[in-house]
């Protein structure tokens, strides 16, 4: 079964919004990861933050975990049309190497 | 630098026919996954190898069989195509150890092809 489950299921704003997408995980976790996938595309790494990080930032992006509530949280601030695209989280559990992604959330910024 | 490819882009098959996906990577990466997408449920793994030489099953095995001959090539099967196995196949390949300052990544980074759209008629 699959590690992580996004919310919300699709998010539909306007250019210069910020966009906050949920991740939550069922087991103990070595890192967590968001990647994005635009229509027709493979994924892209975007960031990943540690189990003993509670916080990263990377340009436009902020993600947040809390072990304690097994949850992550990946803000994109001032989005843009070209950020259209749905966004996976993905653990790695503790002890292993293989990344468990979730359902995604589909993102469409609207000029 | 062309980083993963995967080969065919697109593919139709009938019910039993097989086929071969290929899978190459040339960041000298030591591991390499398959995954299939299908709708409403993200990407599982069907299988991985941690090196040449070496698989592994991952979520959802059945049907599909693989081989990494080659560190920089890694090929899913399929002996008898059905139509549950109608799906887009995505290949992916990570760095193994820890970061690097070469490369830029991290550990577990995953680096994707951008996939082959199979369908099974």
């Amino acid at each position: 079964s699959q590690q992580g489950e996004e919310d919300p299921q699709a998010l539909s704003i306007q250019e210069g919004e910020n966009a906050t997408m949920n991740c939550s995980y069922k087991t103990s976790i070595n890192n967590l990861q968001w990647y994005r996938q635009n229509s027709g595309r493979g994924l892209v790494h975007l960031i990943l933050i540690r189990s003993n990080e509670r916080e990263k930032h990377s340009g436009r992006l902020r993600v947040t975990l809390d072990t304690s509530k097994k949850s992550s949280s990946l803000l994109i601030t001032a989005s843009r049309a070209a950020d259209t695209a749905s966004y996976f989280c993905a653990t790695v559990e503790t002890g292993a190497n293989n990344l468990f992604f979730g359902t995604g959330t589909r993102l469409t910024v609207i000029p | 630098n062309a980083g993963v490819t995967q080969t065919p882009k697109f593919r139709v098959l009938k019910t039993g026919q097989s086929m071969t996906l290929l899978c190459a990577q040339d960041m000298n990466h030591e591991y390499m996954y398959w995954y299939r997408q299908d709708p409403g449920m993200g990407l599982r793994l069907i299988h991985y190898s941690v090196g040449e030489g070496t698989t592994a099953k991952g979520e959802v095995p059945d049907g599909y069989n693989v081989s990494r001959l080659k560190k920089q090539n890694f090929l899913l099967g399929l002996e008898s195509a059905a139509p549950s196995q109608t799906s887009v196949y995505f290949c992916a390949s990570s760095y193994l150890g820890g970061y690097s300052r070469t490369s830029g990544s991290s550990y577990n980074e995953q680096f994707f092809g951008p996939g082959t759209r199979l369908t099974v008629l």
